[in-house]
């Protein structure tokens, strides 16, 4: 089974619009992230959390907000949508111990037109 | 903050080479390394972890080499076969928890 899901898995958006990528995780990890991946930047975090309630800025948090209303449940928002949003989205899930790696779910891309 | 560079970009390697790919990173503090593998329309799959009081682990055909002098973290894949044709990206975590990764590399295993 799936430890991590995302949805939906693609979606296309119009600019200006709302976007909610949403992500749940099974592992009861505490540490849940948001990533983009696009050509020529790998991944970069925009937004991760501790638990249920916690949200912390990454790197290029810049026009996206993101909720963790419960342990399982990562959301990532896109208040209005710019086409320079158009990329894939990963959610992760850590287990907060320092030395733990991270479980990926499999991508959410988002087209803005 | 930790930065981390992932050479080569690109690389093609005949059935049964051997294929290398390298991160360098910056912070010294760095104590753990990890290597992932992302096929064509999915996730990021951990191959192997690493921690820096490790200079070297091999699993199932994949060698890691940790150099903590030059911080430089390798990746060889030995014997490669098509299946192993995908994107590998080096991550390093400064012990706070949050993962930094490299640009990736796109290898090619050719029948």
């Amino acid at each position: 089974e799936a430890a991590v899901t995302q949805s939906p898995r693609n979606k296309v958006a119009v600019t200006g619009g709302k976007v909610t990528l949403s992500c749940n995780q099974t592992n009861n990890h505490n540490n849940m992230y948001w990533y983009r991946q696009d050509t020529g930047h790998g991944l970069r975090l925009i937004h991760y959390s501790y638990g249920a309630g916690s949200t912390e800025k990454g790197d290029i948090p810049d026009g996206y907000k993101a909720s963790r209303p419960s342990q399982e449940n990562f959301s990532l928002i896109l208040e209005l949508a710019t086409p320079s949003q158009t990329s894939v989205y990963f959610c992760a899930s850590g287990a907060g111990i320092n030395y733990a790696e991270q479980f990926f779910g499999p991508g959410t891309r988002l087209t803005v037109l | 903050g930790e930065q981390v560079e992932q050479r080569p970009p690109h690389l093609s390697v005949p059935e049964g080479d051997s294929a290398v790919i390298i991160c360098t990173y910056t912070d010294s503090a760095t104590a753990y390394f990890y290597w992932y593998k992302q096929e064509p329309g999915a996730g990021l799959q951990l191959l192997m972890s690493v921690f820096s009081n490790v200079d070297r682990k091999e699993e199932q055909g994949l060698t890691v080499l940790l150099n903590k002098k030059d911080k430089q973290l390798s990746l060889n894949l030995t014997a490669a076969h098509p299946g192993d044709s995908a994107v590998y990206f080096c991550a390093v975590n400064p012990g706070y928890q949050n993962f930094y990764f490299g640009k990736g590399t796109s290898l090619t295993v050719i029948p």
